[in-house]
């Protein structure tokens, strides 16, 4: 299957610094990603969808100047927590839907995602 | 948001039961798949089941789908200790923005 790759795989950071995650596809054009977001022993949740060279969808409840989203390519998301605090600590989960074309699948296929823990 | 719910929430089995959990989900679907997750790590794939699809086998692995009821179900036969993780269902909404978005788990605990 496809692979979507996450980098890094876990950061710890300062509280009041941004953290930048990239998101990749590497075999195939991904024209939307999403990111979701895991707090310990939860679900994961929908935080926004962002397609290709147009601004993200930011789901209920996400701040969108706290959360940025850049999909400058259609290979690359990134997600940058910008000013990070001990409350956004959590588990970040990229995903990258490739577009088969109309009637087929456009599944979803997840990075192995990055462990963000703020001091 | 969440779509979907899952039951039940955490089950503890035998090593050699089967382990059944279902997911119960609330709009029209294009597809719904499965996925595990071991403590603290990324999410593995296990099956997808499409909207017309009512059934499909991998492994050990039983998928039923019922779009009437909008709800899944996940049997795991002959368990393994290695299956203990967290299950989760994820449904991909037909329609409007194509989005998906995941149940809310059950945590299985398969004892050896």
């Amino acid at each position: 299957g496809a692979v979507v790759s996450q980098h890094p795989s876990w950061v710890i950071c300062k509280s009041g610094t941004s953290v930048k995650i990239e998101c990749r596809s590497l075999d195939f054009q991904a024209t939307t990603m999403f990111w979701y977001r895991q707090f310990p022993k939860q679900s994961l949740m929908l935080m926004a969808t962002s397609n290709e060279g147009s601004k993200a969808t930011y789901e209920q409840g996400v701040e969108k100047d706290k959360f940025l989203i850049n999909h400058a390519s259609l290979t690359l998301s990134t997600l940058t927590v910008t000013s990070a605090h001990p409350e956004d600590s959590s588990f970040y989960i990229c995903s990258a839907r490739q577009n088969l074309g109309r009637g087929l699948g456009n599944e979803q296929f997840f990075g192995p995602g990055t462990r963000l823990t703020v001091l | 948001s969440q779509q979907g719910e899952e039951d039940p929430q955490a089950l503890s089995i035998q090593e050699g039961e089967n382990a059944t959990m279902n997911c119960s989900y609330k709009t029209s679907i294009n597809n719904l798949q499965w996925y595990r997750q071991n403590s603290g790590r990324g999410l593995v794939h296990l099956i997808l089941i499409r909207s017309n699809e009512r059934e499909k086998h991998s492994g050990r692995l039983r998928v039923t789908l019922d779009t009437s009821k909008k709800s899944s179900s996940l049997l795991i036969t002959a368990s393994r200790a290695a299956d203990t993780a967290s299950y989760f269902c994820a449904t991909d909404a037909s329609g409007g923005y194509q989005k998906v978005t995941f149940g809310t788990g059950t945590k299985l605990q398969v004892i050896p």
